[in-house]
């Protein structure tokens, strides 16, 4: 089935862990995205790649780190869990990073840091 | 700042029809997206308006006024599964999506 898989879908973590959430897509988008989900907040987007090989800072950028080595995968890491990370993490793609495209979002990754 | 302001929560009738508006303030503008959300799940893509003017897609209908900033999503015939939150989010002048909270809709029978 086409689509977005994330990894783990929840995790507890104790602060101080490092975390890596796995995204990959098989539809062959090139703009990929990570974005967290915090109740009474927007989705707001953590670090974004328009393209294999090349990524960018969103809004709430700090304390991760991500990576796309491949058009596929794109895994956000948490260098050093703190308890403020706790939140919902959706990976998303879209064909190009403009135009009209819509987002295809992952079922989302469920992190509580303790 | 930029900022995106609809409703928090709103309540409807099985077979009515609702309202849910989006204002929004961006630096540029190149789209917005209205997206549906059920408790637990994925957002899932509804609507996309980039021209004024309504946008009819089956039960589910879009308008966007760019000069008022203002955006509605308009939903007939209701019904219990259409429970869920709605997202608008706008597209701003660096092609980022800037999303709304959400509104919360919740259907009674």
């Amino acid at each position: 089935i086409a689509g977005i898989t994330q990894a783990p879908t929840s995790q507890i973590l104790a602060a101080g862990r490092r975390m890596t959430l796995r995204c990959t897509q098989d539809m062959r988008h090139n703009a990929m995205y990570w974005y967290r989900q915090d109740l009474g907040l927007g989705l707001r987007l953590i670090h974004y790649s328009n393209t294999a090989g090349t990524t960018g800072k969103g809004e709430v950028p700090d304390g991760y780190s991500v990576s796309r080595a491949n058009t596929d995968d794109f895994p956000l890491t948490l260098a050093s869990a703190v308890p403020s990370q706790t939140s919902v993490y959706f990976c998303a793609s879209s064909a190009e990073a403009g135009g009209t495209g819509e987002l295809f979002f992952g079922e989302g990754s469920r992190l509580t840091v303790l | 700042g930029q900022n995106i302001d609809q409703p928090t929560e709103m309540t409807a009738t099985e077979g009515a029809i609702v309202q849910i508006n989006c204002t929004y303030q961006t630096s540029g503008f190149n789209g917005l997206f209205w997206y549906q959300q059920h408790a637990g799940e994925a957002p899932t893509f509804l609507s996309y308006n980039v021209l004024d003017g309504l946008e009819e897609k089956g039960r589910f209908s879009s308008f966007l006024s760019r000069s008022k900033g203002y955006s509605y999503l308009l939903l007939k015939e209701l019904q219990m599964k259409d429970s869920a939150s709605y997202l608008c989010a706008v597209r701003d002048s660096n092609y980022q999506l800037i999303w709304g909270a959400g509104t919360k809709l919740i259907i009674k029978p």
